[in-house]
C-alpha cells in the first residue's frame, strides 16, 4: 500500500488567497483525520470523518476552514481566505478496517507545509 | 477527557546511551496507548502500541515501552541510542472503541556523537 497521500506537499500563497489542502486515505480506512502541527500550539486535531461524515470538528479554528469527504478515497481541507498564522503543516491519516483490519493506529501521512506571506 | 503529558520537552544524550521519555496520561477508563516518532521534515510514524496483553511493549528501532496502570504512564525506552535516532517523539492516547488521539506536546530527542 502506498500508504496516506497527501498534496500538495508545499505551498506558498498569498494572505486573501483560498488554498485547498487534498489527502488520500489508506484503502479500506473508514476514518480520516486532518491535523495541523505549529511550533507554538504543536499538533492540534482539526477535524474527524468516520465513513465520509464528519463526527467532531469542534477543532476546526474558525468558518475559513472547511474540510469535506466526497467520497471514502479522498478528502480536501480548504482554507477561505487564508491569513498568515494559518502557516503550518498540515497532516492528513486514516485509520480502520483495511487489509490488516487495524482499526485502532492512526497513519500519517508526509503533511503538506502551507506557508502564507 | 483524556490528555497527555509528556515532561521533557528536549533530551540530548550522548550516542550508546540509554534513554527515557517520559510519557504520563489522564483518564478515567481503559485506553490506547501509541508512540510515535516524527524525523525532521516528515509525517508521524509508528514506534509501538499498546492495546492489551502484555504491559511491556516492543516497537521498531529497539524501542520498548511499559504500560504502568496504576501510575498512568507509558515511557519509551532505549537500552542504546544511535544519532539516527535524533527525531521527536509523541506520546498519545485514545478511548478503546473511539478514534480520536490525543496527543503529547513532543519530545525532541537530540542524540550526540
Amino acid at each position: 500500500d502506498a500508504g496516506v497521500i497527501q498534496s500538495p506537499r508545499h505551498e506558498v500563497t498569498e494572505m486573501g488567497q483560498e488554498v485547498t489542502l487534498r489527502c488520500k486515505p489508506i484503502s479500506g480506512h473508514n476514518s480520516l483525520f486532518w491535523y495541523r502541527q505549529t511550533m507554538m500550539r504543536g499538533l492540534e486535531l482539526l477535524i474527524y470523518f468516520n465513513n465520509n461524515v464528519p463526527i467532531d470538528d469542534s477543532g476546526m479554528p474558525e468558518d475559513r476552514f472547511s474540510a469535506k469527504m466526497p467520497n471514502a478515497s479522498f478528502s480536501t481541507l480548504k482554507i477561505q481566505p487564508s491569513e498568515p498564522r494559518d502557516s503550518a503543516v498540515y497532516f492528513c491519516a486514516s485509520s480502520g478496517g483495511g487489509a490488516s483490519g487495524d482499526t485502532d493506529t492512526q497513519y500519517f501521512g508526509p503533511g503538506t507545509r502551507l506557508t502564507v506571506l | 477527557a483524556q490528555s497527555v503529558t509528556q515532561l521533557d520537552s528536549q533530551v540530548p544524550v550522548f550516542e550508546e546511551a540509554p534513554v527515557e521519555l517520559r510519557c504520563n496520561y489522564s483518564s478515567s477508563v481503559s485506553v490506547y496507548l501509541f508512540w510515535y516518532v516524527q524525523y525532521p521534515n516528515q509525517g508521524l510514524q509508528l514506534l509501538l502500541k499498546y492495546l492489551s496483553g502484555s504491559t511491556l511493549v516492543k516497537g521498531i528501532n529497539g524501542f520498548e515501552a511499559e504500560f504502568n496502570k496504576s501510575q498512568t504512564s507509558f515511557h519509551l525506552r532505549k537500552p542504546s541510542v544511535h544519532i539516527s535516532d535524533t527525531a521527536e517523539y509523541f506520546c498519545a492516547v485514545s478511548r478503546k472503541s473511539f478514534n480520536k488521539f490525543y496527543f503529547g506536546s513532543g519530545t525532541k530527542l537530540n542524540v550526540k556523537p
